[in-house]
């Protein structure tokens, strides 16, 4: 199966600094890459769906400012937390999927702890 | 629309049968099944996307309805590697985007 690579697996960074996490798709070209959020013990909840070369589209509640998504090669995608704060805190997940296909391959997943 | 799994919560002796529902108000394009451990990320299980198919491998298998609005999967005679939260997650179209039921946790006791 394809795979996706997620960078880092966890991280701590203080209140008020900005994070950032990438995700990558290692045998196959992205066209579109879904970040998700799961708390503990929660569901997967769809953040923003990012396409190759165009804004992400966020879902409602999302706030696009604090989260930056990038998807500037059909390989990569980032999410940057900016001015992170404790209820940041949280499972993050990317999924990849090619052109018009319908499975979505998941990366890792990153675990941010902000104190 | 995130859809409904039931039940929430399941626990089972190692050799058990379970079944495990998931139930969309609309109709739906596919169906993914992924089970996830504590601190891991999901795995892929299974990809429904024709109503009334069924598939499986080992002993895990799932269907989905014909009306396109269901899927169940079927774990027969549980092991105890099966533990964890089984979560499905359902498009509605051809694209990779899915939305998540609740999870069911299930406890696969010896």
């Amino acid at each position: 199966g394809a795979v996706v690579s997620q960078h880092p697996s966890w991280v701590i960074c203080k209140s008020g600094t900005s994070v950032k996490i990438e995700c990558r798709s290692l045998d196959f070209q992205a066209t579109t890459m879904f970040w998700y959020r799961q708390f503990p013990k929660q569901s997967l909840m769809l953040m923003a769906t990012s396409n190759e070369g165009s804004k992400a589209t966020y879902e409602q509640g999302v706030e696009k400012d604090k989260f930056l998504i990038n998807h500037a090669s059909l390989t990569l995608s980032t999410l940057t937390v900016t001015s992170a704060h404790p209820e940041d805190s949280s499972f993050y997940i990317c999924s990849a999927s090619s052109d018009r296909s319908t499975e979505a391959f998941f990366g890792q997943g990153t675990r941010l702890t902000v104190v | 629309q995130q859809p409904v799994q039931s039940p929430q919560a399941v626990i089972l002796r190692e050799g058990e049968d379970a079944v495990i529902n998931c139930s969309s108000s609309k109709a739906l394009y596919s169906v993914h099944w992924y089970r996830q451990k504590h601190g891991e990320a999901p795995v892929f299980l299974m990809i429904l996307l024709k109503g009334g198919e069924q598939k499986g491998h080992d002993k895990i298998s799932a269907s989905f309805n014909e009306k396109k609005q269901q899927s169940s999967l079927y774990l027969t005679a549980s092991q105890l590697s099966y533990s964890g939260t089984y979560f499905c997650g359902t498009g509605v179209n051809q694209g990779g985007k899915l939305i998540f039921g609740q999870g069911t946790e299930l406890s696969v006791k010896p």
